[in-house]
């Protein structure tokens, strides 16, 4: 059984950094691209970012391009987001996705609130 | 960007009625289109890839048909456990993009 599970949300001032991990099970984590897609409260979703199955290839909307980084460790089948220079906007539940081109599995997501 | 432009926006239905979502495409997507539902409180789940293909362990009342730029989401047989928020999703090119959501409710 496919399993994703996302860590490391929480409360944080605009300026300041959070990372997030996201700790996947059930099958195997090299062989897909992962991605991370974001929904405000009450809001639609958001693409965040994708990265290849080696994490050479990286993808970002302008949104959070040059703040947000994702990476991922396949010995760990671990995947994770940097997120710096925080701003209110980005007020979300993030939500870790496997990604063979759609988002076929989906985490239950953490919650990132931006404020201070 | 490709924008995805979703409707209705909300929806109103009676156990056993068929309803359908529509979603229109800025550009050809060439069938590069996802289905969500999304219960209350919980995350999206796949339901159709490619514009027409039933993901693992759907119902099959849950279809989808479209091309081009015009893609639509068909429920048949409405059950209580389909109300959820829906949203259609394009992949054919970054940056990804999602429809707006429909939120569908039973009379």
């Amino acid at each position: 059984e496919v399993q994703l599970v996302e860590s490391g949300g929480g409360l944080v001032q605009p300026g300041r950094s959070l990372k997030l991990s996201c700790a996947a099970s059930g099958f195997t984590f090299s062989n897909y691209y992962m991605a991370w897609v974001r929904q405000a409260p009450k809001k639609g979703l958001e693409w965040v970012a994708t990265i290849s199955t080696s994490g050479s290839r990286t993808y970002y909307p302008d949104s959070v391009k040059g703040r947000f980084t994702i990476s991922r460790d396949n010995a760990k089948s671990s995947l994770y987001l940097q997120m710096n220079s925080l701003k209110s906007e980005d007020t979300a539940t993030y939500y870790c996705a496997r990604h063979p081109r759609y988002f076929d599995f989906w985490g239950p997501g953490t919650m990132v609130t931006v404020s201070s | 960007d490709i924008q995805m432009t979703q409707s209705p926006a909300s929806l109103s239905a009676s156990l056993g009625e068929t309803v359908t979502i529509e979603c229109r495409a800025s550009e050809d997507i060439y069938n590069g289109l996802a289905w969500y539902q999304q219960k209350p409180g919980k995350s999206p789940q796949l339901l159709i890839y490619n514009a027409n293909s039933l993901h693992t362990g759907v119902p099959s009342r849950f279809s989808g048909s479209g091309s081009g730029t015009q893609y639509s989401l068909k429920i048949n047989s409405l059950q209580s456990e389909d109300v959820a928020s829906y949203f259609c999703q394009q992949y054919y090119n970054y940056p990804l993009t999602f429809g707006s959501g429909t939120k569908l409710e039973i009379k």
